[in-house]
């Protein structure tokens, strides 16, 4: 069965510094990840996706994500962070030959001034 | 392109009650599902549709019927309400073809009393 855990509830970082948010996977065969985004009272924003190729993903706004097969990971970071970075962050799986999505139970970002 | 589109954008139901909620998108997207997201919980997908005619069950699909008699529409529906029903519930919907982007309806909110 698919599954995504994404360990921290909330992530605090200073503006200007560095961001990582963290999320392992678990899935059959090739995985298809995914990062989500979501303002208060929203529905998601696509950010990335990783689905074969180069493990270092650049997407939407400057965030990039990292694929560690090896340790099935994909952590979602930026290299100097905003205070409108501050929102809801979802990683999301899915396995080949399927259309189901699994999401993580989300982990909230404060990017503080 | 409205995009996708859901309605009602909040609903009080009593117990037992049963209700639509509906959705329509404009993209000719084949794929569509419905996800319920509650705190600490992220989004759980409940049915999920990859063409009309088609549908299959989610994560959590008891207490909610689907149907697909065409493109466009999927509306779910609340055979009797509970209040472990209340939540945020939203459409999503994407084309499986060239870019996998999940496309978030604006969310519909129900309070089961």
């Amino acid at each position: 069965a698919q599954s995504v855990a994404q360990p921290e509830d909330q992530v605090n970082v200073a503006e200007g510094n560095p961001l990582t948010v963290k999320c392992t996977y678990s899935v059959s065969g090739n995985p298809y990840l995914f990062w989500y985004v979501q303002y208060p009272n929203r529905g998601l924003q696509f950010l990335l996706k990783y689905i074969t190729g180069d493990n270092l993903v650049k997407g939407s706004y400057g965030f990039e994500a990292e694929f560690n097969k090896s340790q099935t990971s994909f952590h979602l970071k930026k290299p100097s962070a905003l205070v409108s970075d501050s929102a809801l962050y979802f990683c999301a799986v899915r396995a080949s030959g399927t259309y189901k999505y699994i999401f993580g139970t989300g982990t909230r970002l404060k990017v503080l001034a | 392109n409205a995009g996708v589109t859901q309605t009602p954008k909040f609903q009080v139901l009593k117990t037992g009650q049963s209700m639509t909620l509906q959705c329509a998108q404009d993209m000719n997207h084949e794929y569509m599902s419905w996800y319920r997201q509650d705190p600490g919980m992220g989004l759980r997908l409940i049915h999920y549709s990859v063409g009309a005619g088609i549908t299959d069950q989610g994560e959590v699909p008891n207490g909610y019927n689907v149907s697909r008699s065409t493109t466009e529409d999927f509306p779910l529906r609340l055979l009797s309400a509970a209040p472990s029903q209340t939540s945020v519930y939203f459409c999503v919907s994407l084309t499986t073809s060239g870019q996998e982007t999940q496309y978030f309806g604006p969310g519909t909110r129900l309070l089961v009393l």
